[in-house]
């Protein structure tokens, strides 16, 4: 049974830091791409990032392009995302998301989202 | 960065009834090259995770029951619900994942009439 489980959540204040992490079991860890996508409250989905199985390379929507940094450690079964310069805007569930395999061109299909971890960026 | 635009962003529909929603893409998310079209249906129930309903627009996942069906192509993609039961009740959102930064419409909600 696949499983992700994020963590890391909590209130932070604009401008600061934050590190969410995300426990994978159940797959074959570095075959698939692994993304974040973000949910603001009673709003709709976003995707963040993504990362490719061997972590080399990675994907940003434009609104975290620079504060945001995903990585993954493939000895743990784990996949990071490290959030900087947080703003309001950054408000929302973050759920951890397994893809497609990088090799099947379908990596940013969606097919297994763990239950979220909530970040509140406020003063 | 293609833009994937649901109607309605809400309907109400009685027990048994169809429901119909439709996600039109900015531009073709059909790739030629395996002629298929990239274009995902979530079902999102209140305090849950997205969940994967169908994928290359019209594969409904494993378990989904066949109540539920996807078509179209190219821009223009539809999600029926043929008969509505209870435990239908979310929102429902297209995603394309032809070219990143993937995209989604910004959600239909299917309540009980």
């Amino acid at each position: 049974e696949v499983q992700l489980l994020e963590s890391g959540g909590d209130l932070v204040q604009p401008g600061g830091s934050l590190r969410l992490s995300c426990a994978a079991s159940g797959f074959s860890f570095t075959t698939y791409v692994l993304s974040w996508v973000r949910q603001a409250p009673g709003k709709g989905l976003e995707w963040v990032s993504a990362i490719t199985p061997s972590g080399t390379t990675t994907y940003y929507a434009d609104s975290v392009k620079g504060r945001f940094t995903i990585s993954r450690d493939n000895s743990k079964n784990t996949l990071h995302l490290e959030m900087s310069s947080l703003r309001g805007g950054d408000t929302a569930v973050y759920y951890c998301v397994k893809g497609g395999q990088y090799s099947g061109n379908y990596y940013g299909l969606f097919d297994y989202w763990g239950q979220g971890t909530l970040v509140t960026v406020s003063s | 960065d293609i833009v994937m635009t649901q109607s309605p962003d809400s309907l109400a529909v009685s027990l048994g009834e169809r429901a119909t929603i439709s996600c039109k893409s900015s531009q073709s998310i059909l790739y030629n090259s395996n002629n298929k079209n990239y274009l995902a249906w979530y079902q999102q129930k209140p305090g849950q995770p997205p969940k994967l309903l169908i994928y290359w627009a019209s594969i409904r996942e494993p378990g989904v029951p066949d109540r539920f069906s996807g078509s179209g192509s190219g821009t223009d993609f539809t999600l029926t619900i043929s008969s509505l039961q209870a435990e239908d009740v979310a929102v429902y959102y297209c995603q394309q994942y032809y070219h990143t930064p993937w995209t989604f419409g910004q959600g239909t909600k299917v309540e009980i009439k």
